[in-house]
């Protein structure tokens, strides 16, 4: 059974740091994608980050680049996201996203995490 | 990167058919044949439904499908059941810059 969970999340004052992770079972990690996706209380989907397989490609929507870093430790099935300069705007639930292939040229999701709460307060 | 446009609801009753529109742009939608659909039901993870614009993933009812033109492209919900109800979003690749997009959900109701 495939299983994606998200861990990390929390309160944060505006302009700090936090660093999300994202256990994965059930798959061969190294054989896909993986991707962040949030949502904002109340609000829609906006895909944040994606990584191919062995990291060689990566992707940031414009909203958080230069900000936040993906990676990934195939060797312990795991994603990461590090957050930085954190703005009020990035409150959201952050889902960690398994991809269909194993490069970031999809749009297709087909397993999620639960996700992790983000809040950025003062 | 412009999310892409779906109505804020639609209705429908059950055992009806309905359908929810997402357009985008030729930078996106229109270019690639890269268009997937999820259901949100309230509290819950995302679920694909519809993915190559067209596609089922195994265990997905037959009644949904997907249809693409220009730049929109088009989720129909056959044979409408009270279990529907749900936020629908699509999401398409658009290109190596922006990667993906997603649109902005639609609510469905079933009356």
């Amino acid at each position: 059974e495939v299983q994606l969970v998200e861990s990390g999340g929390g309160l944060v004052q505006p302009g700090r740091s936090l660093r999300l992770s994202c256990a994965a079972s059930g798959f061969t990690f190294d054989d896909y994608a993986m991707h962040w996706v949030r949502q904002a209380p109340g609000k829609g989907l906006e895909w944040v980050s994606g990584i191919s397989w062995n990291s060689g490609s990566i992707g940031y929507a414009d909203s958080v680049k230069g900000r936040f870093t993906i990676s990934r430790d195939n060797a312990k099935n795991s994603l990461y996201l590090q957050m930085n300069s954190l703005r009020a705007e990035d409150t959201a639930l952050y889902y960690c996203a398994k991809g269909v292939v194993a490069l970031v040229t999809r749009p297709d999701f087909d397993y999620w995490g639960q996700g992790t709460l983000v809040t950025v307060s003062s | 990167q412009s999310a892409l446009t779906q109505p804020a609801s639609v209705s429908g009753s059950p055992g009806q058919s309905i359908t929810i529109s997402c357009t985008g742009t030729s930078s996106d939608v229109g270019s690639y044949n890269l268009v997937s659909w999820y259901q949100q039901h309230p509290g819950k993870a995302p679920k694909l439904m519809i993915y190559e614009v067209s596609k089922r993933p195994s265990g997905v009812s037959n009644r949904f499908s997907g249809s693409k033109s220009g730049n929109t492209a088009s989720l129909t919900i056959s044979g409408l059941q009270a279990e529907d109800e749900a936020d629908y979003y699509c999401c398409s690749y658009a290109g190596s810059s922006s990667h993906v997009v997603f649109g902005g959900g639609t609510k469905l109701t079933v009356l």
